[in-house]
């Protein structure tokens, strides 16, 4: 079954705590990207990437790394989480050849830093 | 940058279309637009997307301005299940997609 698998769904740190939440797809997509979704604020783009080894930061990357070696997988990264990076995650991927007309999410993981 | 704007909440009788509307005014001539849908905190999901004619697939139709400034995304029988937040899209810098904060379609009885 084709789908975008994030692990974990849940996870309570604390502030400054380093932690990383895997993202992987089975779709040989060359296109993966994070996102985080706040009440009120519907999704924004945190980094993108377009193939391995090809990262690009989005809007809201201030926090935030990813790395691309290898192309099923794309993780995020935060090195020293605060309060203000509690939300809820999605990564997502797409192929070139659609043009990036179709993303595909996975079920998201919801972030809380105390 | 390219942005969209939806009203942040519709509702709809269960049986009658769900009318859409999203506004894209900056939209540059060469980019789609694209619909997607979320129910409570799942992933998001596609549900259509269109240039400059308007499509229509298995979920829904999508009518776009000749204008390419708004479009409206249609649900012709709207169900329960359709009780969603949907997003209208655009995708600017080549690579990056505008979200912004989508419509709560309440479908009700």
């Amino acid at each position: 079954e084709a789908q975008v698998t994030q692990n974990p769904r849940y996870l309570i740190t604390v502030t400054g705590k380093k932690l990383t939440v895997t993202c992987s797809q089975n779709m040989n997509h060359e296109y993966m990207s994070w996102y985080r979704q706040d009440p009120g604020l519907g999704l924004r783009q945190i980094y993108y990437s377009m193939n391995v080894e090809v990262t690009d930061k989005g809007d809201v990357p201030e926090g935030y790394k990813v790395s691309r070696k290898e192309k099923r997988n794309f993780p995020l990264i935060l090195e020293s989480p605060s309060p203000n990076q509690t939300s809820l995650y999605f990564c997502a991927s797409s192929s070139r050849d659609s043009g990036l007309r179709k993303l595909f999410f996975g079920s998201g993981t919801q972030l809380s830093v105390l | 940058d390219a942005k969209t704007t939806q009203p942040p909440s519709m509702d709809c009788a269960e049986g009658r279309a769900a009318n859409l509307p999203c506004n894209h005014s900056t939209i540059s001539g060469n980019e789609y637009v694209y619909w997607y849908r979320q129910i409570h905190s799942q992933g998001p999901q596609y549900i259509i997307h269109g240039l400059k004619n308007n499509e229509t697939n298995e979920m829904a139709s999508l009518i776009i301005t000749e204008d390419r400034k708004s479009s409206t995304l249609i649900l012709p029988h709207a169900t329960l299940r359709d009780t969603a937040v949907y997003y209208c899209i655009v995708r600017y810098n080549f690579n990056k997609f505008y979200f912004g904060s989508g419509t709560k379609l309440n479908v009700k009885p």
